[in-house]
């Protein structure tokens, strides 16, 4: 177990929905990862925030945003989805803005 | 453009043989090269890492090899485990730009017959 958390584990929605994933990082880490895995595209990084700034940025679609609260979790929304955007989503923490990272459980879309 | 590419994209090894992975990296700017273990249903996990400055390290049965000239580097997974059977991304990243987001490779299936 990582320490990272990430909810919910499934999420079957349709087309032109929009959804949000969540994820608490590891106890004291200041990092937070998202990343899309895919069969096509792999691990694909998407974005990253550090002590809720938004600090890097990767293939994102403009559909897709993320936000880092206080607390230190973290939210990714994904709008108007499209069947392509079914997908393993990973979010992952490190302590600060460099070093390991602790991937989460992932939670795995299916748009229908 | 595939900034990492890995090969083979999938292996079977026999129990106690020796699984090897190799990655290849086009941007001379990366400095961090980790390698990440998945299992079904879990996320990445970090298996072992290593920075340019050194050309190999060693973890229990698994080895990193790094050519920075060739701009390669390789996972030796020796006396091969079926419980090794996972699979396993090589990775990138710029660490002094200040930013450890990583690129990955896209991923080889390693099966370990017993």
């Amino acid at each position: 177990d990582s320490g990272v958390t990430q909810t919910p584990k499934h999420l079957i929605t349709a087309t032109g929905q929009r959804v949000t994933l969540r994820c608490s990082p590891r106890s004291g880490d200041l990092s937070v990862y998202w990343y899309q895995q895919s069969l096509d595209q792999g691990l694909q990084f998407l974005i990253q925030y550090y002590n809720g700034e938004e600090r890097a940025k990767g293939n994102i679609l403009e559909r897709f945003s993320a936000q880092q609260f206080p607390d230190l979790h973290s939210e990714l929304n994904l709008s108007s989805l499209e069947l392509g955007d079914s997908a393993l989503y990973f979010c992952a923490s490190s302590v600060g803005n460099l070093g390991e990272q602790f991937f989460g459980p992932g939670t795995r879309l299916t748009v229908l | 453009q595939q900034q990492v590419k890995q090969s083979p994209q999938s292996l079977i090894v026999q129990k106690g043989g020796i699984s090897i992975i190799n990655c290849a990296y086009e941007n001379t700017a990366f400095d961090y090269f980790p390698w990440y273990q998945q299992f079904p249903g879990k996320g990445p996990a970090l298996l072992i890492a290593i920075r340019p400055d050194v050309s190999e390290k060693k973890e229990g049965r698994f080895t990193i090899s790094f050519n920075k000239s060739a701009k390669q580097f390789s996972l030796h997974i020796m006396d091969s485990q079926p419980g090794d059977s996972a699979t396993y991304f090589c990775a990138a990243s710029k660490q002094p730009s200040g930013y450890s987001t990583l690129t990955f490779g896209k991923g080889t299936m390693l099966l370990v017959s017993p």
